[in-house]
């Protein structure tokens, strides 16, 4: 059974900063890996998507890297901004299966 | 595109009546849809998945009787909570995964329904 665990749970950083988010599941038999944005009381706005053939996503100031085989992924924030304060899921998809494992999120806080 | 829709976002209602969310796809055909729960300050836990005209697989421990899912065409699923009680109040989210083709399977999310039981 697929697992996904992010660590910090909760993390805080000063205004422009760079950050990184950790993601690492058990089983290395994924298809894709997905991040996703939450804000309190909202649903999921979809971040970036890595194939399991890829080592790497970026958009704007994020970076996302999967490394399959050590069951790892990073979410790099560069220059933290306060509108980047929320939660952050990471959530897998195995092959054959069209579920979404998630993990437990990272409540990451950005200090003006 | 790939927008999601749900209604309502926010429902307060008395325990001992059912209360339906619907989860809609508005710009694509959605052949499966997913119903997520999610409790405070955690993270998404998958309830059931359907696909269009069939009926829906629930996970382990979720009471298919509880939480009726009706998804009777490609752009509207619903979740019924039957006989709602205070420990169902939480945060319910749906997802919506058009037709296969090579593209990357990608979920794409509603914006969640606040159910308070009172």
């Amino acid at each position: 059974k697929q697992e996904v665990t992010q660590i910090p749970a909760a993390l805080s950083v000063p205004e422009g900063e760079n950050l990184v988010l950790n993601c690492s599941f058990t089983d290395s038999a994924i298809y894709n890996l997905q991040w996703f944005r939450q804000d309190p009381g909202k649903g999921l706005t979809s971040l970036l998507l890595i194939q399991s053939s890829q080592r790497e996503q970026t958009s704007g100031r994020l970076n996302a890297s999967l490394d399959k085989s050590s069951g790892r992924s990073t979410l790099y924030i560069a220059a933290s901004q306060p509108g980047d304060s929320a939660t952050y899921l990471c959530a897998v998809r195995n092959f054959g299966n069209e579920k979404l494992t998630f993990g437990t999120g990272t409540r990451l806080t950005i200090i003006p | 595109g790939a927008v999601v829709s749900q209604h309502p976002s926010r429902v307060i209602c008395k325990s001992g009546t059912s209360v339906k969310i619907e989860c809609r796809s508005l710009d694509f055909q959605a052949t499966t849809m997913f119903w997520y729960r999610q409790f405070p300050k955690k993270s998404l836990m998958l309830m059931a998945t359907s696909n269009e005209g069939s009926k829906a697989t629930y996970e382990q421990g979720v009471e298919k009787d509880k939480f009726l899912i009706n998804h009777a065409s490609l752009t509207l699923s619903t979740l019924t909570v039957t006989s709602a009680h205070p420990e169902d109040s939480s945060f319910y989210i749906c997802s919506a995964m058009g037709a296969r083709t090579s593209g990357p399977y990608e979920q794409y999310f509603g914006p969640g329904t606040r159910l308070t039981v009172t």
